[in-house]
């Protein structure tokens, strides 16, 4: 299995843009999360889905931020109007249950200028 | 004002010393633990887990034990090795409704070659 698998890689985008993050979880796993990780918050869960549906969304920290689950293999959190303090690595996570071990992609690095 | 970003405590060790990293968890209600290890530009993965019905579970050169009474965890690494060096999370996750994992705020471990 190629494991959680993130797009893009790096993204360099310019506040105001709308950016679109993209995570196709591990095949079987029915848990998907969606974590930021900056150096002034650490690690923090934006949002969790379980069989594709949002359980948890408060950790997504304003309007301009949503995820989608529109089916078990694809996922996408997206970011309208991307502003500066956006900055950081998104990271997406599967689990083949909610509760069980996470298993991470390589996460998007986003600069906002 | 300035910008603070989170301190990570360090750990340094000597090549081929045992490494000992801690963390407190707060909710009493979480049973079940897992480490994390995070290596530079990559997402967390996983180490070893626990759940609270014991106390002591050991691995590949790891070894994490667990006091429920103090609220607890430790992650043993045995004859630590330059691969090693990351930063370690511990994280904690409670069964029953949906389950939330929580992320400490990590330690770094430098081993010294």
């Amino acid at each position: 299995d190629a494991g959680v698998i993130q797009s893009p890689r790096h993204e360099v985008t310019e506040m105001g843009q709308e950016v679109t993050l993209r995570c196709k979880p591990i095949s079987g796993h029915n848990s998907l999360f969606w974590y930021r990780q900056t150096m002034m918050r650490g690690l923090e869960l934006l949002i969790y889905f379980n069989n594709n549906v949002p359980i948890d969304d408060s950790g997504m920290p304003e309007d301009r931020f949503s995820a989608k689950m529109p089916n078990a293999s694809f996922s996408t959190l997206k970011i309208q109007p991307s502003e500066p303090r956006d900055s950081a690595v998104y990271f997406c996570a599967s689990s083949l249950k909610g509760n069980e071990k996470l298993f991470f992609g390589s996460g998007t690095q986003l600069s906002v200028l | 004002g300035e910008s603070v970003g989170l301190h990570l405590p360090t750990l340094s060790v000597q090549e081929g010393d045992n490494s000992i990293i801690n963390c407190a968890y707060s909710n009493s209600a979480s049973d079940y633990f897992i480490w994390y290890k995070q290596e530079s530009g990559k997402g967390p993965q996983f180490i070893i887990d626990i759940r609270s019905n014991m106390d002591k579970r050991q691995g590949q050169r790891v070894t994490v034990l667990l006091n429920k009474t103090v609220k607890h965890l430790s992650l043993q690494i045995a004859a630590t090795q330059p691969g090693d060096s990351a930063v370690y999370f511990c994280a904690e996750n409670r069964s029953g409704g949906y389950q939330k994992v929580t992320f400490g705020i990590g330690t770094k471990l430098q081993v010294i070659p």
